[in-house]
């Protein structure tokens, strides 16, 4: 079945550092990749989405690249400011269901001030 | 812009009781979710309903019913609260698909004693 593999946590940066969060995943579809970013005490919420294969997504200083080849879509920040402490999530959607989104298992970051 | 309304937000039950948490969501979205959050695991899929009055099974429905009895409330029940199920739930809806981005709610934190 589909399945998404991420980097584990917890990942503690100081800022200013730079941030490579790994993603892989595994399908026969042709999925939109998402990364969501959770904030403590809230839900999670979309940082941005990538709907087509070698394309790159973007918001707030976060990217990605679609590479369907290597089937990767790692989350990559220049420079991690201590206001993104968060847990991110990436996933892919739809599976083989046409509602179903698989997220994976999250990854925890600490940015020290 | 619309929101997420998840009640209660902290829910304490006693084993082997059955427990309802509810969902309300202003977005006039057809798709709503309900995923067990637990730390490490990240999101898994409870229940969705693609619209009013459908309910479809997602990977970890044992244990649990829902209901959708109108296009803007979902609610969860937890037949029989068993310890080991202490996790945080969250509510999601998403105007069509899984391509579609999700809109969280805040959760809602269950204890059972």
């Amino acid at each position: 079945g589909d399945s998404v593999t991420q980097t584990e946590g917890p990942v503690t940066l100081s800022e200013g550092t730079s941030l490579t969060v790994n993603c892989s995943y595994e399908t026969k579809q042709y999925p939109t990749l998402f990364w969501y970013v959770q904030y403590p005490g809230e839900g999670p919420q979309l940082l941005f989405k990538v709907p087509k294969a070698n394309e790159k997504g973007s918001n707030r200083g976060f990217e990605a690249t679609y590479n369907k080849e290597a089937t990767s879509f790692h989350l990559q920040k220049a420079s991690v400011q201590e206001s993104d402490s968060a847990v991110y999530y990436c996933a892919l959607g739809p599976d083989t269901n046409a509602y179903k989104v698989i997220f994976g298992k999250g990854t925890h970051l600490h940015v020290l001030p | 812009g619309g929101i997420i309304t998840q009640t209660p937000k902290f829910l304490i039950g006693q084993e082997g009781q059955k427990l309802t948490l509810k969902c309300q969501q202003n977005f006039n979205h057809d798709t709503m979710y309900w995923y067990r959050q637990d730390s490490g695991k990240g999101l898994r899929l409870i229940y969705y309903s693609i619209t009013e009055n459908d309910l479809q099974k997602g990977d970890l429905s044992e244990g649990y019913d829902a209901s959708r009895e109108k296009k803007s409330s979902f609610s969860l029940t937890v037949t029989s609260a068993q310890k080991n199920e202490m996790a945080v739930f969250l509510c999601a809806s998403s105007p069509t698909g899984g391509a579609a981005e999700q809109f969280f709610g805040p959760g809602t934190r269950l204890t059972v004693l």
